[in-house]
Parts: structure tokens; C-alpha cells; sequence
């Protein structure tokens, strides 16, 4: 399709356990996001790809998660050692650059951390 | 930094009213954009509209209808003669010209209209 790809749609990993997140973003689409939405906190930013240059990783809630982007296109979320507090939905979006235009939204993964 | 008010966390509505969403929004920077989003129950968000800090003209899109007001640092949102589809949660978001395209969300309104 020629939407934001996110998979797995349904992720549900034991406490401790490493889990990996993709995205696919609309082919062309240089900027990639990952957001977070969980029921106390809302939709949170967590980290930002602009083309080549180095992510802004400022919103990662701690160093268990971290994020890479692979020739510019499709990205891994990775969080280490879950914690239950790590369930949420996790949301990717592109767009075609980084000068405020419209983002493009996945459907997320739902991650259940039991 | 940035932040973004939605006040009303649940509005319920019959069919065919009219129902205004609020957004305040708090920002230093004078060149920002606000933006809305629907979600509705599959959970991917929708975007609806994108409106720059340096347009304060209104803007009508069918029912829908968007009123920003600088003076009040708010971006409001209008459904004219609610619909049952139109029951989703509505997110408000800013971003800054000098922080990339990151979304800082509202807490989002989740909006009923009954039949």
C-alpha cells in the first residue's frame, strides 16, 4: 500500500524481554517519527529521522529504548528489558521533509508488556 | 517548550448539532504551525488540517470549520451538524519552525454523537 507500515499490529512480550518494532514510511517521505500513546500520558514523541542526519533522540524515555533507520527508509524500534509501564501504542509517521508538512500516521503496535 | 491544552476530554452530542472543539496552545516561538488529527476507533490518526502562525484566516472545509486566534493563542475546532462518524478522539498539535517536524499533542477530546 502506499500508506505508513507499522508491524507487528499486536506485539505481547514477559516482562524482561527485548522487543523489536518496524516501520515502513511512505516511500520518498525523507522525515520518520515515533510517538508513544499510552492512557496516563497521551501521545509523547519519542525520536525523529531527518534524512541522513543524526536522530533527535530527545524524547526516549530512557536508555532501554533506541531506534535506527536503515538506508533512509524502514526503521526498528527496540526496547530492551520491558517493563510493564512500556505498554502503550506506538505510532510511526513520515512525511515528505522536515519543514512542518503534514505527518503521515501508521496504525501502530500495540505492545502489552504482561 | 511547547504545550497544548484540550480542556474538554469528553463532549456527547446528538446527531446534527453543532460541536466546537477547544485547543490553547503555548509557544515562544513565533513561527509554529497547529494542526488537528481524528482518530477515530482503528487508531490511525488522520490528519485534518495544518494552519501556519503567520495565517489567521479561517478556514471551512464542509462542516468542518477551523477558528485560530493568536490574541488568544487558541485553534478551535468546529463540526457543523454532527454525524455518527464523526465519533473519534480529536487531537490538537503544534510544532516549531526550529524543531524539526515533532508533534506536541493535546491530550486529545473524545467526541460522541449518538443517533
Amino acid at each position: 500500500g502506499a500508506g505508513v507500515s507499522q508491524s507487528p499490529s499486536n506485539k505481547v512480550t514477559e516482562k524482561g524481554k527485548d522487543v523489536e518494532l518496524r516501520c515502513d514510511p511512505i516511500s520518498g517521505h525523507t522525515a520518520l517519527y515515533w510517538y508513544r500513546q499510552s492512557l496516563g500520558q497521551g501521545l509523547e514523541f519519542l525520536i525523529y529521522f531527518q534524512g541522513n542526519s543524526a536522530p533527535d533522540k530527545s524524547g526516549l524515555p530512557s536508555d532501554r529504548f533506541s531506534a535506527e533507520r536503515t538506508g533512509g527508509s524502514v526503521s526498528t524500534l527496540t526496547i530492551q528489558r520491558t517493563q510493564q509501564e512500556d505498554s502503550a501504542v506506538y505510532l510511526c509517521a513520515s512525511s515528505p521533509d522536515s519543514w512542518n508538512t503534514e505527518a503521515f500516521f501508521g496504525q501502530g503496535t500495540r505492545l502489552t508488556v504482561v | 517548550a511547547q504545550k497544548v491544552t484540550q480542556a474538554q476530554t469528553e463532549i456527547s452530542v446528538v446527531e446534527k448539532e453543532d460541536v466546537t472543539l477547544d485547543c490553547v496552545y503555548e509557544t515562544r516561538d513565533t513561527t509554529y504551525y497547529l494542526f488537528w488529527y481524528k482518530q477515530p476507533p482503528s487508531g490511525e490518526l488522520v490528519f485534518l488540517i495544518r494552519r501556519n502562525s503567520f495565517d489567521e484566516q479561517n478556514e471551512i472545509s464542509g462542516r468542518y470549520s477551523w477558528n485560530f486566534q493568536k490574541s488568544t493563542s487558541s485553534f478551535n475546532f468546529t463540526i457543523t451538524a454532527s454525524q455518527v462518524v464523526d465519533s473519534a478522539v480529536y487531537f490538537c498539535a503544534l510544532s516549531v519552525v526550529n524543531a524539526g517536524n515533532m508533534l506536541t499533542f493535546g491530550g486529545g477530546t473524545r467526541l460522541m454523537v449518538k443517533p
